[in-house]
């Protein structure tokens, strides 16, 4: 089993939707998590953290379970500008090893 | 100012040359890393430098050496090249201090450098 997994999509919907995202993660030693967003032909940037009671930024919220292991995003009112892959990131280990989920590809459309 | 910067941007080479990429940070980060993402867009470690030691060597061939001269800097030297290896290489950085404080592990991505093998 991969450390980190998404589906890979791709989302296809509509502007004004609401769509939503999730990554499970194996090792349950994970301390923090991350989603990012990269856009094609571009380096991956950092959306936002993911804390354990979860977060809100704007249309973007993101909640952790470590119950059962997974991190979550959810998009609101999607604009095309939302279109990219986002990637969910877990670190673990005072030398934080990083592990990259494979992303999920969202496609907004008009 | 461009925090992670690498360098080439853009590099298309015979196969059995040997090539570099130079990367710099300046954020004052302790850590640095490679990553190497394939055509199916998976973006794996390959090396992580804790302020100029190495940290995490990922399976990789030994065909690609990392050089860290101080911690500012993590420098890739790939001998032999391969079509295979053929991606986008980045380079990153990050403070160190444990997971603790998300905003220490934050990850910041220079814009990658996308070689070509032929």
């Amino acid at each position: 089993r991969k450390e980190v997994e998404q589906d890979p999509g791709p989302f296809n919907v509509p502007e004004g939707a609401t769509v939503a995202f999730n990554c499970t993660y194996s090792n349950s030693a994970s301390q923090s998590f991350f989603w990012y967003r990269q856009d094609c032909r571009k380096e991956p940037k950092l959306l936002m953290s993911v804390y354990s009671s979860g977060n809100e930024d704007g249309r973007f919220t993101a909640q952790l379970n470590r119950a059962s292991q997974y991190i979550s995003l959810l998009i609101r009112d999607s604009k095309l500008s939302d279109s990219a892959t986002y990637l969910c990131v877990v670190i673990r280990g005072g030398y934080q090893k990083v592990t990259f989920g494979t992303g999920t590809k969202l496609q907004v459309i008009p | 100012d461009t925090a992670v910067s690498q360098t080439p941007k853009y590099l298309v080479t015979q196969m059995g040359n040997d090539k570099s990429i130079k990367c710099e940070q300046n954020l004052g980060h302790d850590t640095m890393y490679w990553y190497k993402q394939d055509s199916k867009k998976f973006l794996k470690i390959m090396f992580s430098y804790n302020n100029k030691e190495l940290i995490i060597n990922e399976t990789v061939p030994n065909r690609f050496s990392p050089k860290s001269p101080d911690k500012a800097h993590l420098n890739l030297h790939i001998n032999s090249l391969e079509l295979g290896d053929s991606a986008v290489y980045f380079c990153a950085s990050s403070q160190v201090g444990g997971a603790s404080t998300s905003a220490g592990n934050t990850i910041y991505f220079g814009e990658g450098s996308w070689l070509t093998v032929v």
